[in-house]
């Protein structure tokens, strides 16, 4: 079936560095992505979702990119903080985020924020 | 968004015995509601869909009479696992839908001796 995958398992950066977290997906019928933070031990956190008339999106420290030309998705987190070391999964949908779409996962990319 | 719980937290069974996870909703009536099984390090899989009301749907290659579910009011939803085995051992995390997205449990670590 179709999939979602991520480009790098494991991302470091330094306290106070921007992060870059990258998502392909082949499902080319996909229109609504979001992004999850998922920390040890816990369940996900929503971060950010973008539907796909959108092309950039932004929030609270954080700006999700899609660019459906290749099907790639990414999250940007400004300012990266200790705090926002987890696994970070991308997820994606067909079903236009209505309210009987089933969401389908990435790999997820764990990221670590050195102090 | 939509707070939910789960309860246990944390399980450790014998080989055999039956596991029931508890799904809560604690702002939100919702009608359905979704289970996942996460192994280390990967991803999250959903495994059902809970609908209040009426049976669950399966995913594929999920088992309904292993993984029983129960959505008797809008505000809970119960998985079952019945006889667990090793292999069932896994995080087990549910959901709940509204209109502003999908919001997660804090998720029930099952392992079984």
């Amino acid at each position: 079936g179709e999939s979602v995958g991520l480009h790098l398992p494991t991302l470091s950066v330094q306290e106070g560095d921007n992060s870059i977290i990258n998502c392909a997906y082949s499902n080319s019928a996909s229109d609504y992505f979001i992004w999850y933070k998922q920390e040890s031990g816990k369940g996900p956190q929503f971060i950010i979702d973008i539907r796909s008339n959108m092309d950039k999106r932004q929030g609270q420290r954080v700006t999700v990119l899609l660019n459906k030309t290749v099907k790639h998705l990414s999250l940007q987190i400004a300012a990266t903080q200790p705090g926002d070391s987890a696994v970070y999964f991308c997820a994606e949908t067909s079903g236009g985020g209505g309210s009987n779409y089933k969401l389908t996962f990435g790999k997820g990319t764990l990221l670590t924020v050195n102090p | 968004g939509a707070v939910v719980s789960q309860h246990p937290s944390r399980v450790i069974c014998k080989s055999g015995t039956s596991v029931k996870i508890e799904c809560r909703s604690l702002d939100f009536q919702a009608t359905t509601m979704f289970w996942y099984r996460q192994f280390p390090k990967q991803s999250l899989m959903l495994m059902a869909t809970s609908n209040e009301g009426s049976k669950a749907t399966y995913e594929q290659g999920v088992e309904k009479d292993k993984f029983l579910i129960n959505h008797a009011s809008l505000t809970l939803s119960t998985l079952t696992v019945t006889s667990a085995h090793p292999e069932d051992s896994s995080f087990y995390i549910c959901s709940v839908r509204t209109a502003a997205g999908e919001y997660f449990g804090p998720g029930t670590r099952l392992t079984v001796l």
